[in-house]
Parts: C-alpha cells; sequence; structure tokens
C-alpha cells in the first residue's frame, strides 16, 4: 500500500509525558499537512510542511506543540507536557505540491491522555 | 476568511431512503475548490470528491451526486437509494485553489446513520 502512513495508530500518554506521532508521506509527495480532530467536531488544520521547512504553522498551539519534516525519514508532531485536552485523532494529509492535486490523508493516531 | 457550514448535525434515514447533506460555505477566494470526505466507524478518511469552482456541472457517481450552486455557495451531497454501510460521518471542506497547496477548511460533519 503506498498510501500515507501514520503510526502509531493508537497511542496512549500520561499527563505530562510527550507524545510522538510520525507520518511517511505518500511515494513522490514532499508536501505534508497535520490535522487535529477533536472529539465530536471536524478536522482543523494545524501545520503545513515541505521537506525541512514549515511553511504555515498558524494552526498549531503557540506552546508544547512542534512538527518537523527532515530531509530523510517521516515527518514528525511532537506534543510536549501533554494535558487532557490533547486527546484527540491527528490526521496527516500529503500531496505532490504540484498540478493542483488533492490531499491524500493517512488514518490517523488516536492520542489519549490518561 | 473562509469558513464551512455542515447545519445538520445527524440524520438518520431507513434504508433504501435518499437522503441530502448540506454544506454552505464562505469565501472571498475567486478560485477554490470544494471536497467530501466519509469518515466511517472504522475513522479513516475517505475521499469522495473534489470541485472546482469554475465547474458548476453536478457529478453522479453511483449512488451519489454532488449539486454544486455558487449562487447559494453550497455543495450539497446526496445519496440515493441508502444502504447500512453508508453510515458514517460525512464532512464538506474548502480550500482556495490557485497554488493547490493550502490546508482545507472542514465543517464540523454530519453523522449519517442508515437503519436497517
Amino acid at each position: 500500500n503506498a498510501g500515507v502512513m501514520q503510526n502509531p495508530r493508537h497511542l496512549v500518554r500520561r499527563r505530562g509525558q510527550e507524545a510522538r506521532l510520525r507520518c511517511s508521506p505518500m511515494k513522490g509527495h514532499s508536501h505534508v499537512y497535520w490535522y487535529r480532530q477533536l472529539p465530536e467536531e471536524g478536522l482543523k488544520f494545524m501545520v503545513y510542511l515541505q521537506k525541512e521547512n514549515i511553511i504555515d504553522e498558524s494552526g498549531m498551539p503557540k506552546e508544547r506543540f512542534s512538527a518537523e519534516f527532515p530531509k530523510e525519514g517521516p515527518s514528525i508532531l511532537r506534543i510536549q507536557q501533554v494535558v487532557r485536552g490533547d486527546s484527540a485523532a491527528y490526521f496527516c494529509a500529503s500531496s505532490p505540491g504540484f498540478d493542483n492535486q488533492p490531499q491524500h490523508f493517512g488514518d490517523g493516531t488516536r492520542l489519549s491522555i490518561l | 476568511a473562509q469558513k464551512v457550514t455542515q447545519a445538520q448535525t445527524e440524520i438518520s434515514v431507513v434504508e433504501k431512503e435518499d437522503v441530502t447533506l448540506d454544506c454552505v460555505y464562505e469565501t472571498r477566494d475567486t478560485t477554490y475548490y470544494l471536497f467530501w470526505y466519509k469518515q466511517p466507524p472504522s475513522g479513516e478518511l475517505v475521499f469522495l470528491i473534489r470541485r472546482n469552482s469554475f465547474d458548476e456541472q453536478n457529478e453522479i457517481s453511483g449512488r451519489y451526486s454532488w449539486n454544486f450552486q455558487k449562487s447559494t455557495s453550497s455543495f450539497n451531497f446526496t445519496i440515493t437509494a441508502s444502504q447500512v454501510v453508508d453510515s458514517a460521518v460525512y464532512f464538506c471542506a474548502l480550500s482556495e485553489a490557485y497554488s493547490g497547496n493550502t490546508p482545507l477548511v472542514f465543517g464540523k460533519g454530519t453523522r449519517l446513520s442508515v437503519i436497517a
């Protein structure tokens, strides 16, 4: 399956721990987007990255959240010192960045904070 | 600012009924894309359709059809002869189109339950 791969599928953390969510884009895609879906809500944009660059992080909380998309390897969404309110589904999408191709979504990571 | 409104939070229909999911959007962009996604109980997002703002032709794909009305800023989705497998949350979304690389703005979704 050459789709967008997210892992882990489920992640449980205690308050104060760190959460790392990974996203491998589709082959040939160099643009990655992270979205957060709170319970019973739609998806909200967090951050948009190209390889080694953050293009738009207007949807990312200013504290505790960071994202990277290194030259090699997956994109990582990192949440430090997690709190109960961080419990959500986090979706990654990728696109090739040309020809107005649509974003393809991964299956998401469900983060639960105890 | 862009905004997508899905006024119907939950809809229940009996199998084989037709159902229409409403989507109203706001944008100042002259070119934009509209999308529909399906999120079944398993949680993944399934892409259904993308429509360019220049193309107001209605689209039909099997039991699915979409009605794009630029005059009313609406992009409604109809499922004909609904089936239990159509039970899911459906999201309408919007993005600007001139670069193709902008984030999507999602509505809050409509939860459709199809009862056998």
